[in-house]
């Protein structure tokens, strides 16, 4: 039972736009930790995508956004393409660092 | 451009010591604030913290694991270590090293993983 809660999965066609959710208490995202998401793909290691809620690392495209509003999250895809297909997760602090269950993303 | 090199056995007994090693590269891990972190990954499911050595030498556990655990580090050799004593199945997983510059997160480099197997 992870402390973050995801969708198992979402999808979506190329080209269009999907949303991840993560859902925290206030032990966490309410006591307004920060989230941060990352991007795994399968035999990888995870890729860090948004930190501190809604900032791109360099490199990562300005079609991931993020966003935090009080006890959840969320991170956006605009204009999806085949190779955006991961497992993401968010990641917050409760005491500890703290993962959502992952949410597998399929594009269509 | 930092990175983060992973070595050590995948393979465990039951009740065994799992140790590991993380090889920083272009960066000391006795400079500049960060947090170096290991992370594990049971193959199919989340992600679980399993505790960092800060640049000082401070290191901090996962409450569900610190009796077994401790991390370490050489900073002659600039790595930082994991040991977790008598492994059972349940600590199957794929371990990462990572780093984060910020207690609360935001693991911005990580090492390759390294999966482990427990059986007799």
């Amino acid at each position: 039972q992870s402390v973050l809660t995801q969708p198992p999965s979402v999808s979506g066609a190329p080209g269009q736009r999907v949303t991840i959710s993560c859902t925290g208490s206030s032990s966490n995202l309410g006591a307004d930790y920060d989230v941060h998401w990352y991007q795994q793909v399968p035999g990888a290691a995870p890729k860090l995508l948004i930190h501190h809620n809604t900032h791109r690392p360099s490199g990562v495209p300005d079609r991931f956004s993020g966003s935090k509003s009080g006890t959840s999250a969320s991170l956006t895809i605009t204009g999806l393409q085949a190779d955006d297909e991961a497992d993401y997760y968010c990641q917050s602090f409760d005491n500890r660092l703290v993962f959502g269950g992952g949410t597998k993303l399929t594009v269509l | 451009q930092v990175q983060l090199r992973q070595s050590g056995p995948g393979l465990l007994k039951p009740s065994e010591t799992l140790s590991l090693t993380c090889t920083v590269s272009g960066a000391s891990i006795n400079i500049g604030g960060y947090y170096w972190t290991w992370i594990r990954q049971v193959p199919g499911k989340g992600l679980e913290w399993i505790g960092y050595i800060f640049y000082n030498g401070r290191a901090s556990y996962n409450p569900s694991l610190t009796s077994r655990l401790n991390i370490s580090r050489d900073t002659s050799k600039n790595q930082f270590s994991l040991t977790l004593t008598s492994v059972t199945g349940a600590d199957a997983a794929v371990y990462y090293c990572a780093r984060n510059y910020d207690v609360f997160g935001g693991l911005d480099v990580w090492g390759q993983g390294t999966t482990v197997t427990v059986s007799s």
